[in-house]
C-alpha cells in the first residue's frame, strides 16, 4: 500500500513569490491534513480537509489556503512569500470519519521551503 | 485549551540503557495522547496512542508508555536503547475546536541521541 506522498521534496523561492505544493493521500483516505514545522514555532496545525470541504483551519494568515479535489489529493498555496514561511510542511492523512484517537493518520515525508 | 510539555529538547543515552523521554499534559477534558518519532528528513510515524483503554500503552519498536492521570504525565520509556532510536521524539494531544472538530497539538519535540 503506497503511503502518502508529497511533491516537491524541496523547493526554493524568493520573497513575494506564491507556492503550490501537492500532497496525495493514502488511497481511501478522505482527510487531508496539513502541518508547518519549524525550529522556532514547532509543529503546527494549518488545516484540514475532508472530502473536498475545509473542516479545520489553524491560526495562520490568510495567505495560507488550501483545497482538496475529488481524488481526496490536496493542494496548500502559500502567497506572497516571507522569510518566515521557510518551513517543512508536512501532510497527513487518514480516513476522516471517525475520531483522531480511532484512526490512524499517516503522515508524507514533507515538502521543505527554503524562502530567500 | 489542550497542551503537551516535552522536558529536556535533548536526551542522550547509551546503547542498551534505558530511554525515557518526558511529556506532560494539559487538559480539562480526558486527553487522547500521542507518540510520534521523525527521523532525519523523513515525515512523522506514530509510535503509540492512550485512547483511555488502559493506562500502559504499548507501541512499535519496543516502545511504552503509561497514562498517569495523578501526574498528568504521558512518559515514553524503552528498556533498551538501539543506535536506530536515534530520532526526534514528539508527543501529541488532541484537541477539538470551534468546529467540532480534532486537531494535533504537538510538544516541542525531544532529540535523542544513542552513542555506542
Amino acid at each position: 500500500k503506497a503511503g502518502v506522498t508529497q511533491t516537491p521534496r524541496y523547493l526554493i523561492k524568493t520573497r513575494g513569490q506564491q507556492v503550490t505544493l501537492s500532497c496525495s493521500p493514502i488511497s481511501g483516505h478522505r482527510s487531508v491534513s496539513w502541518y508547518q514545522q519549524t525550529p522556532g514555532q514547532g509543529l503546527q496545525f494549518l488545516f484540514e480537509y475532508f472530502s473536498e470541504t475545509q473542516r479545520n483551519k489553524g491560526n495562520f494568515p490568510g495567505r495560507f489556503s488550501g483545497r482538496q479535489f475529488s481524488n481526496s489529493r490536496s493542494e496548500m498555496n502559500v502567497s506572497t512569500l516571507e522569510l518566515g514561511d521557510s518551513a517543512l510542511y508536512l501532510c497527513a492523512s487518514r480516513r476522516g470519519q471517525g475520531t483522531l484517537e480511532g484512526e490512524t493518520q499517516y503522515f508524507g515525508p514533507g515538502t521543505r521551503l527554503l524562502v530567500l | 485549551a489542550q497542551s503537551v510539555t516535552q522536558l529536556g529538547s535533548h536526551v542522550s543515552v547509551s546503547e542498551g540503557a534505558l530511554v525515557l523521554l518526558r511529556c506532560n499534559y494539559s487538559s480539562s477534558v480526558p486527553p487522547y495522547l500521542f507518540w510520534y518519532v521523525q527521523y532525519p528528513n523523513q515525515g512523522l510515524q506514530l509510535l503509540l496512542k492512550y485512547t483511555s483503554a488502559a493506562t500502559l500503552v504499548k507501541g512499535i519498536n519496543g516502545f511504552e508508555a503509561e497514562f498517569k492521570k495523578s501526574e498528568t504525565s504521558f512518559h515514553l520509556t524503552k528498556p533498551s536503547a538501539h543506535m536506530s532510536d536515534a530520532a526526534e521524539y514528539f508527543c501529541a494531544v488532541s484537541a477539538r475546536m470551534n468546529t467540532g472538530f480534532q486537531k494535533l497539538v504537538f510538544g516541542t519535540g525531544t532529540r535523542l541521541l544513542v552513542s555506542p
